[in-house]
């Protein structure tokens, strides 16, 4: 069974900095997709980027990126110049064929001004 | 582009009460997904729609949750004789053909069994 792993409950960051949440994932399949969703307090997941497994090239979205790592089962998000806006809950989460996500148990993101 | 809605938003219902949510997905997109998120936890899946055949059932929807998408645009999900254990947050999502592994999340049902 596919699961995913969320080592870092919390996490803090000050304004303009950047910090990086980690995530790891386990399958035998060869071809799927990574998210990281952004959930702010008592609103609604909003998606902030995804990765497709067979492509190399790291994705990127404005001041969020990816370090995605195949063979080593990695996929961690860097946020840039952090925004207090930035402040959430980050879901890491796999996919495969359109069928159902998988996510791990998040992780609390505060942004220090 | 109107996204994915969820009625009602809140629910408060007395155990063994049935209930009912409504989900309309982003107009065009043919598959549905519903998942549970219990506070401080990540969402697990409930189940999915492939226009309207139910394709997917998770082993976590009891003989008590039903779901229906009967002409494969809105959605509903039924909990009969709720139990406190029910009280989650319900969330929805909706993927396109041309992009089904991606999924835009609606803004949840808050369900509090007392």
């Amino acid at each position: 069974a596919q699961t995913v792993t969320q080592s870092q409950p919390e996490m803090s960051v000050q304004e303009a900095e950047t910090v990086t949440l980690s995530c790891t994932y386990d399958t035998s399949e060869s071809d799927y997709y990574l998210f990281w969703y952004k959930q702010p307090p008592s609103r609604q997941m909003i998606l902030v980027i995804r990765q497709e497994a067979y492509k190399q090239q790291n994705a990127t979205e404005n001041r969020f990126s990816v370090n995605f790592q195949k063979a080593a089962k990695s996929f961690s998000l860097k946020i840039s110049d952090s925004q207090l806006g930035d402040a959430a809950m980050y879901f890491c989460a796999y996919g495969v064929g359109g069928n159902k996500l998988v996510f791990g148990a998040g992780t609390i993101l505060r942004v220090k001004s | 582009d109107t996204g994915v809605s969820q009625d009602p938003r809140h629910k408060i219902t007395k155990r063994g009460q049935n209930v009912t949510f409504r989900c309309d997905p982003i107009s065009e997109h043919n598959r549905l997904y519903w998942y549970r998120q219990t506070l401080g936890q990540g969402p697990e899946f409930l189940t999915y729609f492939q226009n309207e055949a139910q394709l997917e059932k998770s082993r976590l929807l009891s003989d008590r949750f039903s779901a229906e998408r009967p002409k494969g645009s809105f959605s509903t999900l039924e909990i009969q004789r709720t139990e406190q254990g029910d009280s989650a947050m319900y969330l929805c999502a909706s993927s396109s053909p041309a992009f089904p592994d991606t999924q835009y999340f609606g803004p949840g049902t808050r369900l509090t069994v007392l």
